[in-house]
């Protein structure tokens, strides 16, 4: 089924260590989004990318970075992992047409927890 | 883009209709209202949006009032997998705030047998 596929969808690291949090779709959508949720609280939005080829900054982007390798993909990089970036990570995509103006979609999560 | 202001709860029924209401007192013209669901420890998932007529899909109907400050979502025979917390969401058609979503607390509902 067409969606947003994120991987992993569980991950434990240590504090320090990095990692890269994969994220693709195959509804042909220009722009994907990375959000983080914390118990009790709404998505905040770390990054984004309208289109290929470009990357802006979201309400928490500090201890991220980010790639848009291709249309299809959008990673999320933590360089070295601190306990606060324990969250649960979302990778959303939408189709930028004004005039159509869709919905987003999400994908399931990437449990992340740093010890 | 525009504040939204939710109730923190809500109870329904199962079989009754959910109205979840939303102010939205500081929403500019061009901005969209969204709504979106989120069951427990999945993504969120779009519901249904507006501008200023309401709408109607599969899933749920929109009511805009007229001045845009406030909109409901009618969940038409709620289930018990219509337990779940319930975003409103304003957003920018474009400027800075192009193709962000803010998502605010929401409202938990609860649907009862």
């Amino acid at each position: 089924n067409a969606g947003v596929t994120q991987t992993p969808k569980f991950q434990v690291l240590k504090t320090g260590q990095s990692m890269t949090l994969q994220c693709a779709q195959d509804m042909n959508h220009n722009s994907m989004y990375w959000y983080r949720q914390d118990p009790g609280m709404g998505l905040r939005l770390i990054y984004y990318s309208a289109s290929e080829g470009t990357t802006d900054k979201g309400e928490v982007p500090n201890g991220y970075n980010v790639s848009r390798l291709n249309k299809r993909e959008f990673s999320l990089r933590l360089e070295s992992a601190a306990p606060s970036q324990t969250s649960v990570y979302f990778c959303a995509s939408r189709d930028q047409g004004i005039v159509r103006n869709y919905g987003y979609t999400f994908g399931s999560g990437t449990r992340l927890t740093v010890v | 883009d525009a504040k939204t202001t939710q109730p923190t709860s809500m109870d329904c029924a199962e079989g009754r209709a959910a109205n979840l209401p939303c102010n939205h007192s500081t929403i500019s013209g061009n901005e969209y209202v969204y709504w979106y669901r989120q069951i427990h420890s999945q993504g969120p998932q779009y519901i249904i949006h507006g501008l200023k007529n309401n709408e109607t899909n599969e899933m749920a109907s929109l009511i805009i009032t007229e001045d845009r400050k406030s909109s409901t979502l009618i969940l038409p025979h709620a289930t018990l997998r219509d337990t779940a917390v319930y975003y409103c969401i304003v957003r920018g058609a474009g400027g800075t705030s192009y193709g962000k979503l803010t998502f605010g607390q929401g409202t938990i509902l609860t649907v009862h047998p």
